[in-house]
Parts: C-alpha cells; structure tokens; sequence
C-alpha cells in the first residue's frame, strides 16, 4: 500500500476483554515496530520485527501483550485482559532495510479501556 | 541505558523569532540521531537525520557529542512550524529508536 495502515483507529473496550490491534506495513518494508503513546508521554517501544528473525519484545510491559507478524506483512498486537492503564495510542511503523533510516508511521489505534 | 531527555514540554515563540528545541542524550557508543515532528492531525514522520547533516523545512540539528546533544533549531520561526517535536536516537546492534517525550512548538503570529 501507499502507507502504514492501522485499524482500528478507534477502540473502547471494557476492563478484562481482549483487544487485537492490526497492522498492514509498506509493501517490502522488512522490518515493522509497534510503539506505545500514554497520554503526555513519549512513544515507548514495545516490539520488533526484521524479516524472518526472531522478534525483538524487550519492550512488551508484561505477558498480557503479544503480537505476531505473518512473513514480512500484517502484524497483530493482541492485548489480554486489558487493563486501564493499558489505554493509549498504539502506533505501528515499517522500515525498508530494518536501519533506522526512517521509519513510516501508520496513525495509529486510540485504544480506551473503561 | 539509552535515554533521550527533552526538557521543555512547550515551548512558544512568535513568528520570525528564532527556535531552539533542546534534545540530550545518554548513550555509551555512537548512536544515530533524529528528529520527528507530528503535525496537527498528522502522523508522526522523520525531519532529520544527524547522519545526514542536511536542512529541512530550515531547520537544522548538530549532534555535540561533548555535551551529549542534538539540539533542532531554525532562524526565523513560521506559523506552519507549529507542531510536536520529538528526538529520537539509536545504535548499536539494535534497530528500536528511542524517543524524548516531545516538545510542542508553537509559534505565535
């Protein structure tokens, strides 16, 4: 596709349900992250994907989130039991060669747990 | 441990005034330096590289790696330079940027 594709942009889900966040990175981009946005906070990185290594998740808060990547195309971020303080902007990114030339920026799932 | 340390959460000026977002790092090698700037209701992308000391939208950032900074800055602001600022840095054998926690530049007419 032309760009990082998100969906949803919008999700409010109640305290204890599970959610799946959805990625589509750039056609051929080979490495995709998933970063987290509280609310006044900087993006905190959760995970990362480079071609058919093993994924970077040093940077998942807990067992609660996973995320899985099909080949070097849809990734999905699934949270478990959410939680409130789980409520942020998750964003997802690719990369063409996995070297921080740049990243392009999807804009993001708004996710708010009651 | 890496960490980028944006100081100011706002910063305002007044068009034509010149801007300086300060940017500091910690960092034990030679990391790569960014800048990203979100636009209102815009996604985040890339400005600037360190690497590639180039001026875009005139705007320009030079890492000191004595004072461990990467401060953007720009002569003469713009209304339309009014947006989120983030700098960001990596290295080493990781690919994960790490990110400040943002500066929102706004500029005044």
């Amino acid at each position: 596709g032309a760009g990082v594709s998100q969906s949803p942009s919008n999700k409010v889900t109640e305290k204890g349900k599970d959610v799946e966040l959805r990625c589509d990175p750039i056609s051929g981009h080979t490495a995709l992250y998933w970063y987290r946005q509280r609310l006044g906070q900087g993006l905190e990185f959760l995970i990362y994907f480079q071609g058919n290594s093993a994924p970077d998740k040093s940077g998942l808060p807990s067992d609660r989130f996973s995320a899985e990547r099909t080949g070097e195309s849809v990734s999905t971020l699934t949270i478990q039991r959410t939680q409130q303080e789980d409520s942020a902007v998750y964003l997802c990114a690719s990369s063409l060669t996995g070297k921080t030339y740049g990243y392009t920026f999807g804009s993001g799932t708004r996710l708010t747990v009651v | 441990a890496q960490r980028v340390t944006q100081p100011e959460k706002l910063l305002s000026v007044f068009k034509g005034a010149p801007v300086e977002l300060k940017c500091n790092y910690s960092y034990s090698g030679s990391p790569e330096l960014f800048w990203y700037v979100q636009y209102s209701r815009q996604r985040l992308q890339l400005l600037l590289r360190h690497i590639s000391r180039e001026s875009i939208k005139g705007f320009t950032a030079d890492l000191n790696k004595g004072e461990t900074s990467f401060h953007l800055k720009k002569p003469f602001a713009q209304e339309e330079d009014s947006a989120m600022y983030y700098c960001a840095l990596t290295g080493g054998a990781t690919n994960k940027l790490i990110f400040g926690t943002g500066t929102l530049l706004a500029v005044q007419p």
